[in-house]
């Protein structure tokens, strides 16, 4: 059965600071895709990045950046000299061939950055 | 231009009611989702319709029930509400679901549900 485990509820930093949002995932299946969403205070939630599990590539995208480690079942976010604007809550998320379109969320992380 | 939007945004009413919750997706996906957020935040998924054909239906009490009329469309129909029904429901559509993982869903903005 797939699993995502986010371990950290809150972190909390001061703006500039880099900080990493940790998920750990469990899957029996040599397919799947992992991903990453915000969910600002406003309450939506928006799509960050998606990665598959034949593609162990970082990847960086400005301030953000992602390490996806197979050997440790670990897909980490990392935010760069961090902004209030980066406060929400991050869940990390994913998705088996074996279920379908099935997203299993963890359990978020509530990242505030204080100016 | 709203991709995916859902009506209304904020719920109140009381138990035993019946209350509909909207779903309109703009992106030409042939995939749909209802997902229920809880109060610690906790995101499962409730229903998921490919091309208006119910392909996901986790267990949700029947008083639960999902309509999609056409593609662009799944509604949620909730029959003698609960207190424990209060909750932040969200939809969501992607490209076609084909036997293999999802593409990525992209979230609409949410229905607060208060049930008094």
């Amino acid at each position: 059965a797939q699993k995502v485990t986010q371990a950290q509820t809150e972190i909390s930093v001061v703006e500039k600071e880099d900080v990493t949002l940790d998920c750990v995932y469990e899957t029996r299946d040599t397919t799947y895709y992992l991903f990453w969403y915000k969910q600002p205070p406003s309450g939506e939630l928006v799509f960050l990045i998606r990665r598959n599990s034949f593609d162990e590539q970082n990847e960086i995208s400005g301030r953000y950046s992602w390490n996806f480690q197979k050997s440790t079942s670990s897909f980490n976010f990392t935010i760069t000299a961090s902004q209030v604007v980066d406060s929400a809550v991050y869940f990390c998320a994913l998705s088996e061939e074996t279920s379908g379109s099935r997203l299993t969320f963890g359990e978020g992380t509530q990242l505030t950055v204080n100016p | 231009d709203t991709a995916v939007s859902q009506t209304p945004k904020y719920l109140v009413t009381q138990m035993g009611n019946d209350k509909s919750i909207k779903c309109e997706q703009n992106l030409g996906h042939d995939t749909m989702y209802w997902y229920k957020q809880d109060s610690k935040k906790f995101l499962k998924i409730m229903f998921s319709y490919n091309n208006k054909e119910l392909i996901i239906n986790e267990t949700v009490p029947n008083r639960f029930s999902p309509k999609s009329p056409d593609k662009a469309h799944l509604n949620l129909h909730i029959n003698s509400l609960e207190l424990g029904d209060s909750a932040v429901y969200f939809c969501a559509s992607s490209r076609q679901a084909s036997a293999g993982p999802t593409d990525t869903q992209y979230f609409g903005p949410g229905t607060r549900l208060t049930v008094l």
